[in-house]
């Protein structure tokens, strides 16, 4: 139990495109999901948590503008990278608490790697 | 969310006991210890979380001293797909915030 699905695994975009990523819990529900950012040979990084029907909160230094979340439904949140640069590739991974006494903690989606050329 | 610390690398020899040692000195008395592992280009793999009492699953037992400021996994029979990066969080229940673990390799 306690899936979450990550999609896509990789997109490679041009520089000033957009990219959309789905985070989808498969048998729970999550009121809350969190997003992280992982740049090579570095640790997660907390980029905004993502409260389903209301406004996410963002990490300090995480521009919302640019990084758009959305959590409409207790098992899917989006992150939309705007008009990405090159130094937004990075590896995006998103989590959720099964909750309800749950004892597997936090699941992390699989992650996605995106590239900016 | 209290820090913790690790050590950056460890070897284990497969099929050797792996103990991961993290130190959270400033724990406080609601905050969980976590433990998580990332193989590489994937995401992370929860393993075991406690709060004061030892814990063991199928994957590993974690083992929390008894003021709580120390704790240690132990992966009892190492194998070659056991290689990552471990973490370890302590956390009250909220985000994950990830520092920078210890890197084990399990050799041959």
């Amino acid at each position: 139990g306690a899936v979450v699905s990550q999609h896509p695994s990789w997109v490679i975009c041009k520089s000033g495109t957009s990219v959309k990523i789905e985070c989808r819990s498969l048998d729970f529900q999550a009121t809350t999901m969190f997003w992280y950012r992982q740049f090579p040979k570095q640790s997660l990084m907390l980029m905004a948590t993502s409260n389903e029907g209301s406004k996410a909160t963002y990490e300090q230094g995480v521009e919302k503008d640019k990084f758009l979340i959305n959590h409409a439904s207790l098992t899917l949140s989006t992150l939309t990278v705007t008009s990405a640069h090159p130094e937004d590739s990075s590896f995006y991974i998103c989590s959720a608490e099964a909750g309800g006494g749950s004892n597997y903690g936090y699941t992390f989606g699989s992650g996605t790697r995106l590239t900016v050329v | 969310d209290a820090k913790t610390t690790q050590p950056p690398s460890m070897d284990c020899a497969e099929g050797r006991a792996a103990n991961l040692p993290c130190n959270h000195s400033t724990i406080s008395g609601n905050e969980y210890v976590y433990w998580y592992r990332q193989i590489h280009s994937q995401g992370p793999q929860y393993i075991i979380h406690g709060l004061k009492n030892n814990e063991t699953n199928e994957m590993a037992s974690l083992i929390i001293t008894e003021d709580r400021k120390s704790s240690t996994l132990i992966l009892p029979h190492a194998t070659l797909r056991d290689t990552a990066v471990y973490y370890c969080i302590a956390s009250s229940g909220y985000a994950l915030n990830f520092g920078k673990g210890t890197s084990l390799l399990v050799t041959p």
